[in-house]
């Protein structure tokens, strides 16, 4: 079985240019989530899809942040503009109960 | 607010002796536990998990043991290998709540 599949592994942007990641979640799974994870830190959930819709984006820094889970499957991240303190790994987990299951993660690194 | 708490952040064991690894949360609601396991340049995996009307949980090598009443759990792996040595995260969730990670505890499994 394929596992949570994240991509590009490693950005290199300067401050306020944008960003993207992409995650293709494992197959079936309904429930989709992108985690901030800052060095020294653990993952923290920036926002949880449900097929297509949000369950908890309560953590998601709207003004710069933004997600999207067209038709309930793959799901891209964007951060516009991005500041140095966004320097961290994006993981992107899904799941079909409570375990989750983790992508490779993007690390984003903002000059 | 840290609701869950891994106070040490770096463990170092001999070969073949125990591993414990500590947990402590806040917050009562939380009803369903795990433990995820990081290797660098890698997303987290799943390694065990516990819910709340247990207090042991056992895999292999790997138990979990809940203290509801302290609020702690505990990661114990024995005998503890090399190919151990890994960031583990401690995370809790349910009573609605979104899934919480503490911050982790790195350990080193000498040969």
């Amino acid at each position: 079985e394929a596992g949570v599949a994240q991509s590009p592994r490693y950005k290199i942007i300067e401050k306020r240019q944008s960003v993207a990641f992409w995650c293709n979640p494992i197959s079936g799974h309904a429930t989709l989530y992108w985690y901030q994870q800052i060095l020294g830190q653990g993952p923290k959930l920036l926002i949880q899809f449900q097929n297509n819709g949000v369950v908890d984006d309560s953590q998601l820094p709207k003004d710069r942040f933004s997600a999207e889970r067209l038709k309930g499957v793959d799901s891209t991240l964007k951060i516009q503009p991005a500041k140095l303190e966004d320097s961290a790994v994006y993981l992107c987990a899904s799941s079909l109960a409570e375990t989750q299951y983790f992508g490779p993660g993007t690390r984003l690194l903002v000059l | 607010d840290q609701q869950v708490k891994q106070n040490s952040p770096s463990l170092s064991v001999q070969e073949g002796r125990i591993s414990i690894l500590n947990c402590d949360y806040t917050n009562s609601m939380f009803d369903y536990f795990l433990w995820y396991k990081k290797y660098p340049a890698e997303g987290p995996t799943f390694l065990i998990s516990i819910s709340s009307i247990k207090d042991k949980n056992e895999d292999g090598r790997f138990t979990v043991f809940l203290n509801k009443s302290a609020k702690h759990l505990s990661l114990h792996i024995v005998p503890s290998q090399p190919g151990d040595s890994a960031v583990y995260f401690c995370a809790a969730s349910g009573g609605g709540f979104k899934t919480i990670f503490g911050a982790g505890t790195r350990l080193f499994v000498k040969a």
